[in-house]
């Protein structure tokens, strides 16, 4: 696609609740990158793929957290049992090959807004 | 870890003035980029100007430049002729080894008509 495309747009759940969290990359995008971003604050890095295999998941905040990106394109991003502490705007990135973030530069996605009530 | 700081929450402009944004950040590697990323109220986070440390010139990009001063871990960027597209989040990033990019908390820019 042209862009990185990030659905839903705005999710709003309840506490406790399961979400699921959907991200497109560019197309031949090899690399692909989750960020949380809270009110106020930048974004924080999640997670890094390469490929269908996670690279980097150090950003995790615990394992209510988990992404999968089964055929190396589409990612989905899940959080289990959440919390209101997860409200927050999730954003997906993409990049060509994954050489490093100084170079393969990462492009966004529009985000997801997750209200937790 | 690297740290990045943006200590303004909050710079106004007038249209057709120069504004600059201030950044510090912290850390123990010697090869790194910065970069800064303009985020409009649609969420989408946009690159604007790169810099590569091991670079002594300044980069600039149109009416974007860059006051990159690696001893004092200081990265400031400074937008001429502002217009009212560039109303925005700016954020200051840094890229070390590996894949990650560590923002800062964002500066708000306001430009007034």
């Amino acid at each position: 696609g042209a862009g990185v495309s990030q659905t839903p747009s705005n999710k709003v759940t309840e506490k406790g609740k399961y979400v699921e969290l959907r991200c497109d990359p560019i197309s031949g995008h090899t690399a692909l990158y989750w960020y949380r971003q809270s009110l106020g604050q930048g974004p924080e890095f999640l997670i890094y793929f390469q490929g269908t295999g996670a690279a980097d998941d150090s950003g995790l905040p615990n394992d209510r957290f988990f992404a999968v990106r089964p055929e190396g394109s589409v990612s989905t991003l899940k959080i289990q049992r959440t919390e209101r502490g997860d409200s927050a705007v999730y954003l997906c990135a993409s990049s060509l090959n994954g050489a490093g973030a100084g170079t393969d530069t990462q492009y966004f996605g529009p985000g997801t807004r997750l209200t937790v009530l | 870890a690297q740290t990045v700081t943006q200590s303004q929450p909050e710079m106004s402009v007038q249209e057709a003035e120069t504004v600059t944004l201030s950044c510090t950040y912290d850390t123990s590697e010697s090869d790194y980029y910065l970069f800064w990323y303009k985020q409009p109220p649609s969420r989408q986070m946009i690159l604007v100007i790169r810099q590569e440390a091991y670079k002594q010139q300044n980069a600039t990009e149109n009416r974007f430049s860059v006051n990159f001063q690696k001893a004092a871990k200081s990265f400031s960027l400074k937008i001429s002729d502002s217009q009212l597209g560039d109303a925005a989040m700016y954020f200051c990033a840094y890229a070390g080894y590996g894949n990650k990019l560590v923002f800062g908390a964002g500066t708000i820019l306001r430009v007034k008509s």
